[in-house]
């Protein structure tokens, strides 16, 4: 069945240092979410990437679509101690009308100060 | 705009006692609703998913069951807890393409 895999599992980085996490699907996306949880909270939608090789920026978070639609990965310019939190992405490999996605293990991220 | 709740927020239950966790949602309606559940530094395992009233899909087996009796209301039971059924539990429902909106989550502990 389809697996979504994430790496780094963990990340520490000194404030102000860039975040990269990486995603990639043993099956082609029809489109990728990336979600944002929070130490002790429940995942918040961040962001969906439907074409092959999309980039969008929100503020310092940069999420790019593989040109494949097989990979994803979210880009942290000068990491804040409010980014702190594991980073989930989610696959749908087709479309259903339950929309049934796939998610990744997630990479956890600290920020030292 | 639209709010999930679930209750209760923690729960500690010991093996083979019955469970009962509860979602609602507002501010929409025949929403297309989730359970996930989050084993400790995982990621979210889709459990049930519904797109109406009645209507409940497993995704894998186990000795959880989902009921949906009214439009905004999405309920997980379990018969007799097991030790592997702690974990966060997560309702979530489907806001746009693609996005869904989670529930605070309930965190399970069998003893």
């Amino acid at each position: 069945g389809q697996q979504v895999m994430q790496i780094p599992q963990y990340q520490h980085v000194q404030e102000g240092e860039d975040f990269t996490t990486y995603c990639n699907s043993s099956t082609t996306l029809s489109n990728i979410q990336w979600y944002k949880q929070r130490p002790g909270g429940h995942p918040v939608f961040l962001i969906q990437l439907v074409k092959s090789g999309e980039v969008k920026k929100q503020k310092r978070l940069t999420f790019q679509f593989g040109e494949a639609k097989k990979n994803s990965s979210l880009h942290i310019t000068a990491t804040q101690t409010t980014d702190v939190g594991t980073y989930f992405c989610a696959g749908s490999a087709v479309k259903t009308s339950y929309d049934k996605v796939i998610f990744g293990p997630g990479t956890s991220l600290s920020v030292i100060p | 705009s639209q709010t999930i709740h679930q209750w209760p927020a923690t729960l500690v239950q010991p093996v083979g006692s019955p469970l009962s966790l509860e979602c609602t949602v507002e501010g929409t309606s025949n929403p297309n609703l989730y359970w996930y559940r989050q084993a400790a530094g995982r990621g979210l395992q889709l459990l049930f998913y519904s797109v109406g009233i009645g209507q409940i899909s497993s995704e894998v087996p186990q000795n959880l069951s989902a009921s949906r009796p009214q439009d905004r209301q999405f309920i997980l039971s379990s018969k007799k807890l097991l030790l592997s059924d702690s974990g966060f539990y997560l309702c979530a429902w489907k806001g746009g393409p693609g996005e869904q909106f989670f529930g605070p989550g309930t965190r399970l502990t069998v003893l």
